[in-house]
């Protein structure tokens, strides 16, 4: 078990460019999911998928946010004509559901966007 | 819907003192309920875990909370701080489908002066 990975650790973009998060989970976890975080604020749920299927968008998901994971392990997250309110830690975490139920989430140290 | 207030964004302590983070919980249903601690610039860390069954939950790091319906509570304590424990501290609250999604409080910063 090495963990979920994320990568990079930190982006720094001028607005208006595109960015894209990549995320690696636990091998053996079937679900992923993406949250971001504000300063001084809880982690808000933006997107999951079971496999390589997504299941549900947050509305906090604008047009300008894709998510993929194409062949049900890593997964990536791109912004397109980022904003200055994009700035933000972007979290990504993974569990396994199955015959035992759902196991808690576990996370990533996270991406931290920066817009300037 | 789901939701979670934690109550004091921030909570400091002496270094040996009891920790105690507020977190009260509103659900339609029995719920799943979260404790995450993060250190800065990190992800999240699961603390412990309420899943029905029995109301006191010890976790990792000499932590523990207490399940109380009637109150809609899942408060977090630790007999003795330690320097170490300062971080942020997040409940959360499953969603009543079958997303596994978890919906976070606001986080309280903890503070342990020597």
């Amino acid at each position: 078990d090495t963990g979920v990975s994320q990568d990079p650790r930190h982006k720094i973009t001028k607005r208006g460019q595109n960015v894209t998060f990549r995320c690696d989970p636990i091998s053996e976890h079937n679900r992923l999911y993406w949250y971001r975080q504000t300063l001084g604020q809880g982690p808000e749920f933006l997107t999951y998928f079971q496999n390589e299927a997504q299941l549900e968008k947050s509305r906090l998901l604008s047009d300008r946010f894709s998510a993929e994971r194409p062949k049900g392990s890593f997964s990536t997250l791109e912004i397109q004509r980022t904003e200055q309110g994009d700035s933000a830690m972007y979290l990504c975490a993974s569990s396994l559901v199955g015959g035992q139920g759902l196991s808690p989430l576990h996370f990533g140290n996270g991406t931290r966007l920066t817009v300037t | 819907a789901q939701s979670v207030t934690q109550l004091g964004s921030h909570v400091s302590v002496s270094e040996g003192a009891l920790v105690l983070l507020r977190c009260n919980y509103s659900s339609s249903v029995p719920p799943y309920l979260f404790w995450y601690v993060q250190y800065p610039n990190q992800g999240l860390q699961l603390l412990l875990k309420y899943t029905s069954a029995a109301t006191l939950v010890k976790g990792i790091n000499g932590f523990e909370a207490e399940f109380k319906k009637s109150e809609t509570s899942f408060h977090l304590t630790k007999p003795s701080a330690h320097m170490s424990d300062a971080a942020e501290y997040f409940c959360a609250v499953s969603d009543t489908s079958n997303t596994g999604k978890l919906i976070f409080g606001q986080g309280t910063t903890l503070q342990v002066k020597p």
